[in-house]
């Protein structure tokens, strides 16, 4: 079974990097699509970026100056880091897996169970 | 980016009754709709993709439905465990965008 763990410090403080590690088992992270999505207090959700199974990336532009999404295949790992973070950047934090159908449907079809991060000083 | 409009924001219902989610999308997205479930405890998983295919695993009183802009989850028949969150998704281009959230309550 295909299974995601987030890690990472709970509390950053503000102008600091926000740095998480998504483990996966069960399946190799050097086949498909691997993703972050955060979602805020409030309840919005928003797809920070992803890493294939070659090693490329895309970033949500609303990101893309601060986010980097990269990986460790001999851990089966693959990392989060958002620079310079702000109280807007507190949120819970999933990685999880875009996968796809035979009929090449795509979704998220295993997540972590995911990771609070509190920005404060 | 393509904005999605998720509603209600919360339903208030009653066990055993039907209940449908909106999503309306600010542009078509042929399509390319995806629905989630987060319980209580944070987990989320798939319910439906690619606008009416119900994921493995997941019970026949969910269906999705929708075409161009204006897509739709349904439960026919509230269950115990289906008060949750409820989300959409579209992938049709990117950013992939998510509604607000549907936050469906025990009446």
């Amino acid at each position: 079974e295909v299974q995601l763990q987030e890690s990472g410090p709970g509390l950053v403080k503000p102008s600091q990097s926000l740095s998480l590690t998504c483990s996966v088992t069960g399946y190799s992270i050097t086949s498909n699509y691997w993703g972050w999505i955060r979602k805020f207090p409030g309840n919005k959700m928003e797809w920070m970026g992803y890493i294939s199974y070659s090693g490329s990336t895309s970033y949500n532009p609303s990101l893309k100056s601060r986010i980097s999404i990269t990986r460790d295949t001999s851990k089966n790992q693959f990392f989060l880091q958002l620079n310079s973070v702000t109280t807007e950047d507190t949120a819970t934090y999933y990685c999880a897996r875009w996968g796809y159908t035979t009929d090449y449907y795509y979704y998220f079809d295993y997540w972590g169970q995911g990771v609070m991060v509190t920005v404060s000083s | 980016d393509i904005q999605m409009t998720q509603t209600p924001s919360s339903m208030p219902a009653s066990l055993g009754e039907r209940v449908t989610i909106s999503c309306r999308a600010s542009q078509g997205i042929s399509n390319y709709l995806n629905w989630y479930q987060q319980k209580p405890d944070g987990t989320i998983k798939p319910l439906i993709y690619y606008t009416s295919n119900l994921q493995s695993g997941v019970p026949s009183r969910f269906s999705g439905s929708g075409s161009g802009t204006d897509y739709s989850l349904t439960i026919s028949s509230l269950e115990p465990e289906d008060f949750a969150m409820y989300y959409c998704q579209q992938y049709d281009s990117s950013p992939w965008t998510f509604g607000g959230g549907t936050k469906l309550e025990l009446k």
